[in-house]
């Protein structure tokens, strides 16, 4: 079975604190997305890596970063955390396009920011 | 833009009731249509993917149909029973090279014993 882990399931920051969260999927794939979800607005599409070193903005890349140094890593860095990024994060993974494309969960990270 | 939409947001049914859940997207060029479902808290899993060329996938007492030119897609849940109480939702991936899943927003189901 394909396992995408998410190291934190719940964070508590403070504004201005510098927040990582981490993504690691064992299946071998080459995609990687992250995604907020909020009540009435669904899932948004933060950012996504096709390949190792590479990113692409989603939806809403402001105030967040990504980096994927290593095939199976991808992590969501919020550089300076503010009240109004209190969400769930959700990572997944995916074959390339070429392939099935069915992508592929964590269980999420729920972070509050006070 | 593609837009997936899902109706209605909430439904409760009693159980050994079979229904319908419905999801409608604007953009027919699509590359596959995935449905997922979400319990409380938790992260998605995904149930059925339709490839662009197929017409429904089935999985136990689900079944998912595709329609591309109408821009729809229904999930059919048979005999429900009251773990299938979830959010379901439904999401498209379009056929351009690059492009991301775009994800409805879900239609919450209550299936009381």
């Amino acid at each position: 079975d394909v396992k995408v882990t998410q190291s934190s399931r719940y964070l508590v920051k403070r504004t201005g604190e510098k927040v990582f969260l981490e993504c690691v999927q064992d299946m071998d794939h080459e995609n990687m997305f992250w995604y907020r979800q909020d009540p009435g607005l669904g899932l948004r599409l933060i950012y996504f890596s096709y390949d190792v070193k590479m990113k692409e903005k989603g939806d809403i890349p402001e105030g967040y970063s990504v980096s994927r140094e290593k095939k199976e890593r991808f992590s969501l860095i919020l550089e300076s955390a503010s009240t109004n990024q209190t969400s769930m994060y959700l990572c997944a993974s995916s074959l390339p396009g070429v392939g099935t494309g069915e992508l592929f969960f964590g269980e999420g990270s729920r972070l509050t920011v006070l | 833009k593609q837009e997936v939409t899902q109706i209605p947001a909430a439904l409760s049914v009693p159980e050994g009731e079979n229904l319908v859940l419905n999801c409608s997207f604007t953009d027919s060029a699509i590359y596959n249509l995935q449905w997922f479902r979400q319990d409380p808290g938790k992260g998605l899993t995904s149930l059925l993917l339709i490839q662009s060329s197929q017409r429904e996938q089935t999985s136990g007492r689900l079944n998912a149909s595709l329609d591309k030119s109408s821009g729809r897609s229904t999930l059919y849940i048979a005999a429900s029973q009251p773990g299938d109480s979830a959010t379901y939702l439904c999401a498209v991936k379009g056929n351009q090279a690059g492009t991301a899943l775009i994800f409805g927003k879900g239609t919450t189901l209550s299936v009381s014993s």
